[in-house]
């Protein structure tokens, strides 16, 4: 399988821990984005990443979060002293060029976060 | 706010039926528009999109979706809907002005009756 690859899939994690969780885009692919996904809504932009620069963050993305993608590769999403609130589906895409060029974004599985 | 509206939460319909989803924005340049399904159990998939040129696209497994700028709607269809169509379906929205971001809706819920 040659598709967008998280992990781990599912974290379960007591308030106030940290978590980091992993994302694997399709090779060759150069912009890699992060989505946030509640239940019952669709998928909120967090941030997006050309090769290993990180180009956008939304403001949902506090300072308690941290995302990198230090070879342009494989990116980290990092949640500290998480809250409740963090509980969500965490998705990635990764896509060949610009969506005004007519790419398309793929998503992987996601991982899925609860904070007790 | 700019926003992506999806009027229905929730679509129950039989075999053979024929479904129309409907998706709004409110951007008001330029955009890029998708719809993405996600079968039970399984990731976000590209049903449909549009870029440019005919704003009536086809999609994968029969679906189509017309633009129709002046009301700023991208509508998805489907003539014939098969148990196997029960998913969740998501349009979003990609302003060109607003770099690489999709925003996408709140999502339709639909379940086709065998």
């Amino acid at each position: 399988d040659t598709g967008v690859s998280q992990n781990p899939r599912h974290k379960i994690t007591k308030r106030g821990q940290n978590v980091t969780f992993r994302c694997d885009p399709i090779s060759e692919h150069n912009r890699l984005y992060w989505y946030r996904q509640t239940l019952g809504q669709g998928p909120e932009f967090l941030t997006y990443f050309q090769n290993e620069a990180q180009l956008e963050k939304s403001r949902l993305l506090s300072d308690r979060f941290s995302a990198e993608r230090p070879k342009g590769s494989f990116s980290t999403l990092e949640i500290q002293r998480t809250e409740q609130g963090d509980s969500a589906m965490y998705l990635c895409a990764s896509s060949p060029g610009d969506l005004g060029r007519g790419e398309t974004q793929y998503f992987g599985p996601g991982t899925r976060l609860l904070v007790l | 706010a700019q926003s992506v509206s999806q009027h229905n939460h929730h679509v129950i319909l039989s075999e053979a039926a024929s479904l129309e989803l409907g998706c709004n924005y409110s951007y008001g340049g330029t955009v890029n528009l998708f719809w993405y399904v996600q079968y039970p159990g399984q990731h976000l998939q590209l049903l449909l999109k549009y870029f440019s040129g005919d704003p009536l696209v086809k999609g994968i497994k029969g679906f189509e979706a017309e633009f129709i700028k002046s009301k700023f709607s991208f509508n998805l269809r489907k003539p014939s809907v098969q148990w196997s169509d029960t998913a969740e379906y998501f349009c979003a929205v990609n302003p060109q002005a607003a770099g690489n971001k999709l925003t996408f809706g709140g999502g339709t819920r639909v379940l086709v009756k065998p």
